[in-house]
């Protein structure tokens, strides 16, 4: 069976840090291009990050992120993450995890962590 | 950055009902459109990919079509399970954005 799971979320103050995780299961997970998703409380879906499959690691970042969020992955491992450093308000949000198919679609996700940062 | 819009906002429709959702693109994306189906504290389900190919798994009451900036998503014939919020995205070119959401009420 697929899986995608998420970890890490939590609260977190202004300007403070956060790594998250997605460990990924039955699936190849070392050929899928792999993204970050997040959906602010009661709002619609924003596109992060994404990184390409292999070891060859093209990252692509939403331009609102301002350099403050890096993503990564261990194949060896089978998981992605996201460091996301100098959180703000607005950050707040659940992040899921998703791969990307040859045909550019998101089809399958995780279930998401909901990052709070208020003080 | 391509923006995509979404229209109506908000869609209230009764089970058997057809429904069309429109989706435009800032600019043109060829068939790079996918729709996805959101339900209340769940992860997004996608229902159809490069614009009109269903998803495995999908109902066939589900259908999409356009190309270029001018994207529909129809049901044919509502359910009950269908109630939910939709969501068009592009991936013709990153960020790959998404619609604001329609959310189709009873």
């Amino acid at each position: 069976e697929m899986q995608l799971v998420e970890s890490g979320g939590g609260l977190v103050t202004p300007g403070g840090s956060l790594r998250l995780s997605c460990v990924a299961s039955g699936f190849s997970f070392i050929t899928y291009n792999m993204n970050w998703v997040r959906q602010p409380p009661g709002k619609g879906l924003e596109w992060v990050s994404s990184i390409s499959s292999g070891d060859n690691n093209f990252v692509n970042y939403a331009d609102s992120l301002e350099g403050r969020f890096t993503v990564s992955r261990d194949n060896a491992k089978n998981s992605l993450f996201l460091q996301m450093n100098d959180l703000r308000a607005d950050d707040t949000a659940v992040y899921f995890c998703a791969r990307l198919t040859a045909k550019l679609n998101f089809d399958f996700w995780g279930q998401g962590t909901l990052v709070t940062v208020s003080s | 950055d391509i923006q995509m819009t979404q229209s109506p906002s908000s869609l209230s429709a009764s089970v058997g009902d057809r429904v069309t959702i429109t989706c435009r693109a800032s600019q043109s994306i060829n068939t790079y459109l996918n729709w996805y189906q959101q339900k209340p504290g769940k992860a997004p389900k996608l229902l159809i990919y490069v614009a009109s190919t269903l998803q495995s798994g999908v109902p066939s009451r589900f259908s999409g079509s356009g190309s270029g900036t001018d994207f529909t998503l129809t049901v044919s014939s509502l359910q009950p399970d269908d109630f939910a919020t939709y969501y068009c995205q592009q991936s013709y070119s990153t960020p790959y954005t998404f619609g604001q959401g329609t959310r189709l009420e009873i």
